[in-house]
């Protein structure tokens, strides 16, 4: 069955420290879209993806890239992990219509 | 950034009851959308709405894009204890780019 997965599930860093978190995805779709959920705030874009070589920046993009070398991947980079960027990150996919299909999450703790 | 408001945040109902909950946005949107949350889960698309007035079901849930198109409402008819959760709304300002603004979520406790 075709699927979207994230890794890692959870991960502790330090302040300072280069993360990638990975998002894969086997549908085949075009978009590709990274969110981070805090409380109070719901899901804030960060960057998405219309297409291999194509990255745009969302809402909360400061501190954050992505690279689409791919269909099926589109990993999240935060170049120097800071203590607000502790999150849940989310990654989703979406073909040539509004329905997203959502990863599990990754739950990122920065100290 | 922007926010949609979402109303109530939380709220506990007994089994069997109806649910109502809502979202307001200073802005216009051409695509409202209403997700599930599970507890260590990603949300899950359970309605869109496309036009201003549309009333749309999906079993025991039924959602409406305001006249406005500021708003949208989500109804949960007869509650059962699988229905607990997040629920989001989501719109767009802008057809055809796939963008959502997220409501901040309605948690939903149902008790037995």
């Amino acid at each position: 069955d075709a699927e979207i997965t994230q890794s890692p599930r959870h991960k502790i860093t330090e302040t300072g420290r280069q993360v990638t978190l990975a998002c894969h995805q086997t549908w085949n779709h075009n978009n590709m879209f990274w969110y981070r959920q805090d409380l109070g705030h719901g899901l804030r874009l960060i960057h998405y993806s219309y297409g291999v070589q194509d990255t745009n920046k969302g809402e909360v993009s400061d501190g954050y890239s992505v690279s689409r070398s791919n269909t099926e991947d589109l990993p999240l980079t935060l170049e120097s992990a800071a203590s607000s960027q502790t999150s849940v990150y989310f990654c989703a996919s979406s073909d040539w219509d509004d329905e997203q299909f959502f990863g599990p999450g990754t739950r990122l703790t920065v100290l | 950034g922007q926010q949609l408001n979402q109303s109530p945040q939380s709220m506990f109902i007994q089994e069997g009851e109806d649910v109502s909950m809502n979202c307001t946005s200073s802005s216009i949107f051409n695509t409202w959308l209403w997700y599930k949350q599970d507890p260590g889960e990603g949300p899950v698309l359970l309605i869109a709405l496309y036009k201003a007035g549309e009333l749309t079901s999906n079993g025991r849930l039924t959602a409406q894009f305001g006249i406005t198109r500021k708003d949208s409402f989500l109804n949960i008819s007869a509650s059962i204890p699988s229905d607990v959760g997040i629920y989001f709304c989501a719109g767009s300002t802008t057809s055809g780019t796939y963008k959502y603004i997220f409501g901040t979520g309605t948690r939903l406790k149902v008790l037995a």
